[in-house]
């Protein structure tokens, strides 16, 4: 099964600040990558699909970059609503779709 | 609105069993495959199981394996999840979720999500 690495496992940001979310795939994924956002207590919602395709809805300041075993979620200028936890997931060729374990981004 | 609600999640014993239930609406149901994803207490997300849009194809994790069925009614726009043999370790939030595929070079990703049901395993 392929094993996907997010890191940092948490972050601590200020408003305002750009952020960078890293996920390693254990094999070559292609651009088989999806972002997600949670917030405590509610479902995940769907950021970025493709790697780098925002999803409709989804503020600017949120994109997505890479190919193949590397890729990265950023946040440009990080706002109140942004503090979350994200999760990274892929979804090459069959099941299983695997998820990273997360990055919680948390208030400076 | 495209929406999936989740319902049956509660109380049971080790051992015990469990049908979870996803009413999908606002989409048609029968031309997408579906997951079921859960969440335990304080921990990440885990896929749990997928089934094609016709039922012809279903995949599980390795720790639902046997225990765990998942099956779809498209004249109901429902999906399900039996689940048998339950242990303490399957305690967790459990979402549905709508997979859509895109493209000539397909992509796929979830979407939207269920609000989740908690399925807790205790004696």
């Amino acid at each position: 099964d392929i094993q996907l690495t997010q890191s940092p496992s948490f972050l601590s940001a200020s408003v305002g600040d750009r952020v960078t979310i890293t996920c390693r795939a254990s094999q070559g994924i292609s651009s088989y990558l999806a972002w997600y956002q949670q917030k405590p207590g509610k479902a995940p919602k769907l950021l970025i699909y493709a790697a780098s395709t925002l999803q409709s809805g989804v503020p600017s300041r949120f994109s997505g970059s890479g190919s193949g075993t590397e890729f990265t979620l950023t946040i440009s200028s990080l706002q109140p609503e942004d503090f979350a936890t994200y999760y990274c997931q892929q979804l090459n060729s069959y099941p299983p779709w695997t998820f990273g374990q997360g990055t919680k981004v948390e208030i400076k | 609105e495209v929406q999936l609600v989740e319902s049956g999640g509660g109380l049971v014993q080790p051992g015990g069993s469990l049908r979870l239930s996803c009413a999908a609406s606002g989409f048609t149901f029968s031309s997408y495959s579906m997951n079921w994803v859960r969440q335990a207490p304080g921990k990440g997300l885990e896929w749990v199981s997928y089934i094609s849009s016709s039922s012809s194809t279903i995949y599980y994790a390795d720790s639902v394996k046997g225990r765990f069925t998942i099956s779809r009614d498209n004249a109901k726009n429902s999906l399900y999840l039996q689940m048998n043999s339950l242990r303490a370790e399957d305690t967790a939030v459990y979402y549905c979720a709508r997979e859509v595929r895109r493209g000539i070079v397909v992509r796929k990703w979830f979407d939207p999500w269920g609000q989740g049901t908690l399925v807790t395993v205790s004696s």
